[in-house]
């Protein structure tokens, strides 16, 4: 089973500034299906990003993804208030299980 | 719209089961796999289970496998997720997704969720 090791563990911005955070495969991931979640305390999971690349609906463009292989970025060119979350990414090549990263905490500096 | 209620957790002791279910509206629900997906406190989120379209192909998480069995009835448009023997770290609030696709495609939709706690 593929492992995921997301980094850094915190990262702290302010708004305005851009983060960029790290996923990254113990093997490749097949098709490049990896895909990058928002999650807020009492809030459901959201889709970001799938396929490495793909914004999902409604997604703002502030929110990008790249890499294939074993390693993809989530990037997010400026902090909006409401980005500081805990972000996942998760691989859903092949057949189940589909592992999530450990996350990335985006905090307020 | 699409939306997924969950229901059915509550507070068990351990060794003891929980049936959850999740109910969805707002598109076909047979055409679409179905994931259980925990987020148990101070923790990430877990991958639990997974059903295909026509429940012909089921998943599971090596740490449920043998204690969770996960259905669906499709003209009910529900999914379930029995659980069996838990453990206090089956602890945790438990979502129902819907893939963006048919099948792997990513989890594009998410209920609200269930908390599941296991305590004596």
């Amino acid at each position: 089973e593929i492992v995921l090791t997301q980094s850094p563990g915190t990262l702290s911005l302010s708004p305005g500034e851009r983060a960029t955070l790290s996923c990254r495969a113990s093997q490749s991931v097949s098709r490049d299906f990896l895909a990058w979640y928002q999650h807020k305390a009492g809030q459901a999971p959201r889709l970001l990003i799938y396929g490495a690349s793909r914004r999902a609906t409604g997604v703002p463009d502030r929110f990008s993804g790249s890499g294939s292989g074993t390693d993809f970025t989530l990037t997010i060119s400026r902090l909006e208030p409401e980005d500081f979350a805990v972000y996942y990414c998760q691989q859903y090549g092949d057949s189940p299980p589909y592992p999530f990263g450990q996350g990335t905490k985006v905090e307020i500096k | 719209e699409v939306q997924l209620e969950e229901s059915g957790g509550g507070l068990v002791q351990p060794g003891g089961s929980l049936r959850l279910s999740c109910s969805a509206v707002g598109f076909r629900f047979s055409d679409y796999g179905m994931y259980w997906v925990r987020h148990a406190p101070g923790k990430g989120l877990e991958f639990v289970s997974a059903i295909s379209s026509n429940g012909g192909s089921i998943y599971y998480a090596d740490f449920v496998r043998g204690r969770f069995t996960i259905s669906r009835d499709n003209s009910k448009k529900t999914v379930y997720l029995e659980t069996s023997n838990l453990r206090t770290d089956d602890t945790a609030v438990y979502y129902c997704v819907k893939d963006r696709i048919r099948w792997s495609g990513g989890f594009e939709s998410w209920g609200q969720g269930t908390l599941v706690t296991v305590s004596s």
